[in-house]
C-alpha cells in the first residue's frame, strides 16, 4: 500500500543554518505530495505541495521537488529561524483517491 | 470565515465514560475526516465521510463512532472511553477527493482518558 516515510527527529539546527528534512514515498501511479507543518498546540497547515513529476513547491523560503525516479520529496530551506520551529509532515494523496497517507513528522528546534 | 473549528479544546474522561466531538466547517467540502495523532506516530484516520449521510472506517476505527447528518458537520463519539484513546483529535476537511487538494485541519481536541 501507499505509504510515506520521514527521517526521524529531532532535528537541532542553529539560526541560519542550512535544513533538509528527508521524505520519501511508496505509492502506484502518480500521487500528489505535500509538506504540512504543525506549530506547537495547533493544526497542521499546509506548506507547499507538488502535483507531479519535476514540480518544485516552495513557500515562505522552503522548497521541495517532486522526484519520481528516487521516489522522494525532500523539504530545504536555505537559512532558518526560530519561528521555524515545529513539526513538519510529509504526505501524499492519490488522484481520484479521497485518503492522505502521512509520514510520523519530523521536530524542527531552532536555535539562536 | 471560521474555517474548520472543534469543539472541545480539551477534555478529560474516566475510563468508561462516553463523549462527542464535534468538527464544523464553513468552506462547503464534500470530504471530513478524524485522526487521532500520537507521539511518534504521525496522523492515523479514523473514520472519514465523502459526503453528507456517509462515513467510512479508516486505519484505526475501533472504539469509535461517527455521524454526518448535515454537510457542515462532522462527529466523532467514544462509547466507552479507554486509556488508549487519550490521544489528540484533529479533524480536516477536503474540497475534492482528486489528487492535489489539500486537506485543511481544526486546531484539535486534546482527550485524557484516566
Amino acid at each position: 500500500g501507499d505509504s510515506v516515510t520521514q527521517m526521524e527527529g529531532p532535528v537541532t539546527l542553529s539560526e541560519e543554518a542550512f535544513l533538509t528534512i528527508n521524505c520519501t514515498y511508496t505509492a502506484t501511479g502518480y500521487p500528489s505530495l505535500f509538506w504540512y507543518v504543525q506549530y506547537p498546540g495547533e493544526g497542521l497547515q499546509l506548506l507547499l505541495k507538488a502535483t507531479k513529476a519535476d514540480d518544485k513547491g516552495s513557500n515562505k523560503g522552503f522548497e521541495a521537488t517532486y522526484r519520481k525516479e528516487t521516489t522522494s520529496f525532500h523539504l530545504e530551506k536555505g537559512s532558518v529561524q526560530v519561528s521555524d520551529s515545529a513539526v513538519y509532515f510529509c504526505a501524499l494523496s492519490q488522484y481520484n483517491f479521497n485518503k492522505f497517507y502521512f509520514g510520523s513528522g519530523t521536530k524542527l528546534n531552532v536555535k539562536p | 470565515n471560521a474555517g474548520v473549528t472543534q469543539t472541545p479544546k480539551f477534555r478529560v474522561l474516566k475510563t468508561g465514560q462516553s463523549m462527542t466531538l464535534l468538527c464544523a466547517q464553513d468552506m462547503n467540502h464534500e470530504y471530513m475526516y478524524w485522526y487521532r495523532q500520537d507521539p511518534g506516530m504521525g496522523l492515523r484516520l479514523i473514520h472519514y465521510s465523502v459526503g453528507e449521510g456517509t462515513t467510512a472506517k479508516g486505519e484505526v476505527p475501533d472504539g469509535y463512532n461517527v455521524s454526518r447528518l448535515k454537510k457542515q458537520n462532522f462527529l466523532l463519539g467514544l462509547e466507552s472511553a479507554a486509556p488508549s484513546q487519550t490521544s489528540v483529535y484533529f479533524c480536516a476537511t477536503q474540497d475534492s477527493g482528486q489528487g492535489g487538494y489539500e486537506q485543511f485541519f481544526g486546531p484539535g481536541t486534546r482527550l485524557t482518558v484516566l
